[in-house]
């Protein structure tokens, strides 16, 4: 079976604070990769990253960066200087080859003026 | 952005009465996807197809079928809408299933209310 959980419902930060969301995930998949979608206000969903779990390597883009570790099973996502618009809900998403993606329940950022 | 549109964006209709939701690509993926999205849950998968009358169920099917006559077009439909199937339905596309370009591109959405 598959899991992904994101423990935290719901953060609030001021602007210009550093926030991070938490992922773990469970699998028995050897190749699996991990996903991050955001949704704003608007309910769009905009893929932000794919890593496969052959990659430990974190990456950094702009504000935004991932650590991915296997040990733990988590694949964090960091924030940087938030900023209004970072304001949203983040996915954090398994998949493994098998049909679809398996979705975590979300994690609402809220970053305040 | 990927070239996904659904229709309609927003709809309400009565318990028993049949939808149709459509979902269209002009990215020439083979795979496409329907999810729906409820609060706690994320989204989960209803069905999914790979390729041109080749479909599958996923997690939360029931109720729901599905059509696909042609790459570009995906349909979803409840057969007699129930007010259990109130949510916002995402359709979703990619390249492949395999190694590469597995990545996920959605649809802006749409929302359904079941009175």
């Amino acid at each position: 079976a598959q899991k992904v959980t994101q423990a935290q419902t719901e953060i609030s930060v001021v602007e210009k604070e550093d926030v991070t969301l938490d992922c773990v995930y469970e699998t028995r998949d050897t190749t699996y990769y991990l996903f991050w979608y955001k949704q704003p206000p608007s309910g769009e969903l905009v893929f932000l990253i794919r890593r496969n779990s052959f990659d430990e390597q974190n990456e950094i883009s702009g504000r935004y960066s991932w650590n991915f570790q296997k040990s733990t099973s988590s694949f964090n996502f960091t924030i940087t200087a938030s900023q209004v618009v970072d304001s949203a809900v983040y996915f954090c998403a398994l998949y493994t080859g098998r049909r679809a993606l398996t979705f975590g329940s979300g994690t609402r950022l809220q970053v305040q003026p | 952005d990927a070239g996904i549109t659904q229709s309609p964006r927003h709809k309400v209709t009565e318990t028993g009465t049949p939808v149709t939701l459509r979902c269209h690509q002009t990215e020439n993926h083979r795979y496409m996807y329907w999810y729906r999205q409820d609060p706690g849950h994320g989204l989960r998968l209803i069905h999914y197809s790979y390729g041109v009358k080749d479909t599958d169920k996923g997690e939360v099917s029931d109720g729901y079928s599905v059509s696909r006559s042609k790459t570009e077009d995906f349909l979803l439909t409840l057969e007699s809408a129930t007010s259990s199937q109130t949510s916002v339905y995402f359709c979703a596309i990619s390249e492949s299933s395999g190694r590469d370009n597995n990545e996920q591109f959605f649809g802006p959405g749409t929302r359904l209310t079941v009175l």
